[in-house]
């Protein structure tokens, strides 16, 4: 069974740093994963999707990484300012044919605060 | 404008009532999926559908149910059967297909915040 897990849980930094989150799964079958956000009773914003046979995606302040062989993804921010502040959440999408019944499996995200 | 509408925003019901959430889109995609958040709680997928008239149990489906007679509409029923419905309730849909349908993006709804006292 796919995990996902996120590190850290909560993270709080002056605005302008640059800053990296984690995200680690058990399974390294995967088609792609998926970095989103989501403000406090939103729904999920996608970010970036990085296909299996990717390496890294961006997405102008935002860069993410993929190592399915030792079963990680950081998601890079840049130059952070008070609006990224939000929770950032990443999904892998594996399991059964690609076809059909493959999901995503959730971390439990970071919650990030960028201080003015 | 496309994109994925869930309504209403906020559902209160008493316990012991069942109750339908509403999730409308109009990306034309064929795979529609329901995901339950608690909080401090990753998503758990409760149903997806890959096709109009079909759809498979995911990892909660216990005390949910579904239908899906149109491919823009997947409508999520809470029965009295769930024993700790309270929650945030997010709808879903992507692409599917052949040759890298996996890799489909899933675009998600605004979300129902549902109370059950």
């Amino acid at each position: 069974k796919q995990e996902v897990t996120q590190i850290p849980a909560a993270l709080s930094v002056p605005e302008g740093e640059n800053l990296v989150l984690n995200c680690s799964f058990t399974d390294s079958a995967i088609y792609n994963l998926q970095w989103f956000r989501q403000d406090p009773g939103k729904g999920l914003t996608s970010l970036l999707l990085i296909q299996s046979s990717q390496r890294e995606q961006t997405s102008g302040r935002l860069n993410a990484s993929l190592d399915k062989s030792s079963g990680r993804s950081t998601l890079y921010i840049a130059a952070s300012q008070p609006g990224d502040s939000a929770t950032y959440l990443c999904a892998v999408k594996s399991g059964g044919p690609e076809t059909s019944g493959s999901r995503l499996t959730f971390g439990e995200g970071t919650q990030l605060t960028v201080n003015p | 404008d496309g994109g994925i509408t869930q309504s209403p925003k906020y559902l209160f019901r008493k316990e012991g009532q069942n109750v339908t959430l509403s999730c409308e889109q109009n990306l034309n995609h064929d795979a529609m999926y329901w995901y339950r958040q608690d909080p401090g709680q990753g998503l758990r997928l409760i149903y997806y559908s890959q096709i109009v008239n079909d759809f498979q149990k995911g990892d909660i489906a216990e005390g949910y149910s579904v239908s899906r007679e149109k491919k823009e509409s997947f409508p999520l029923t809470v029965t009295s059967a769930q024993k700790n419905p309270t929650a945030f309730y997010l709808c879903a849909s992507s692409r599917t297909g052949t040759g890298g349908a996996g890799s489909y993006e899933q675009y998600f709804g605004p979300g129902t915040r549902l109370t059950v006292t």
